[in-house]
């Protein structure tokens, strides 16, 4: 039968503010995550990672926050540019699935002038 | 240092004809594994690769195979396309093969099935 598109939450945000996404993970064993951007057309880019040992980690610019308790992952992206309009995942590993990465639906970020 | 590469970038088949997909990983990465995105479906794992051994696969049907080559270069194979198939591929490498560690993505293969 026909696919239905997936609907992806959209965060419109205005150039030089804050933006915030989230992400709800689906497996309170998971131990690693990564932030992917993806631009039109382009493979997913790794922005930034975070063990569960950690709650927060940054990078240029960017934020990740781990909260285990709900199973609960956030990008903060500062001074948000018209660059950063793109989607972004959240991917989550499992202890002894080696590599494979689980993906949540992604988040549509939009950024106006 | 060069990205994961991944040939070709666009490939149109017929329904029932067989395609083969490249994946070249970052230079020392030997692990390499393979996702299908979809708009109805998202980004969903397909199998991965290290040291030429499948170590872990998704929920595919078998017409989807693949193999690693010894320099780490790996190759995707579908069987009997569909028009379902349709999708774009991406290739992610790893250095270790022990999970935890950061994967990079190549641009992908666009397959359209007609």
């Amino acid at each position: 039968g026909e696919s239905v598109g997936l609907h992806l939450p959209t965060l419109s945000v205005q150039e030089g503010d804050n933006s915030i996404i989230n992400c709800a993970y689906s497996n309170s064993a998971s131990d690693y995550f990564i932030w992917y951007k993806q631009e039109s057309g382009k493979g997913p880019q790794f922005i930034i990672d975070i063990r569960s040992n950690m709650d927060k980690r940054q990078g240029q610019r960017v934020t990740v926050l781990l909260n285990k308790t709900v199973k609960h992952l956030s990008l903060q992206i500062a001074a948000t540019q018209p660059g950063d309009s793109a989607v972004y995942f959240c991917a989550e590993n499992r202890p002894g699935t080696a590599s494979k990465l689980t993906f949540g639906t992604g988040t549509r970020l939009q950024v106006t002038l | 240092k060069a990205g994961v590469t991944q040939t070709p970038r666009y490939l149109i088949k017929t329904r029932g004809q067989q395609v083969t997909l490249s994946c070249s990983p970052i230079s020392g990465h030997r692990s390499v594994s393979w996702y299908q995105q979809t708009p109805g479906q998202g980004l969903q794992f397909l199998f991965e690769y290290f040291s030429e051994t499948q170590r872990n696969k998704g929920n595919f049907p078998g017409r989807f195979s693949g193999r690693q080559f010894s320099n780490s270069r790996s190759e995707m194979n579908v069987s009997t396309l569909e028009l379902g198939d349709s999708a774009l591929y991406l290739c992610a490498s790893s250095a270790s093969g022990q999970g935890g560690t950061e994967a990079f993505f190549g641009q992908g293969t666009r397959l359209t099935v007609v």
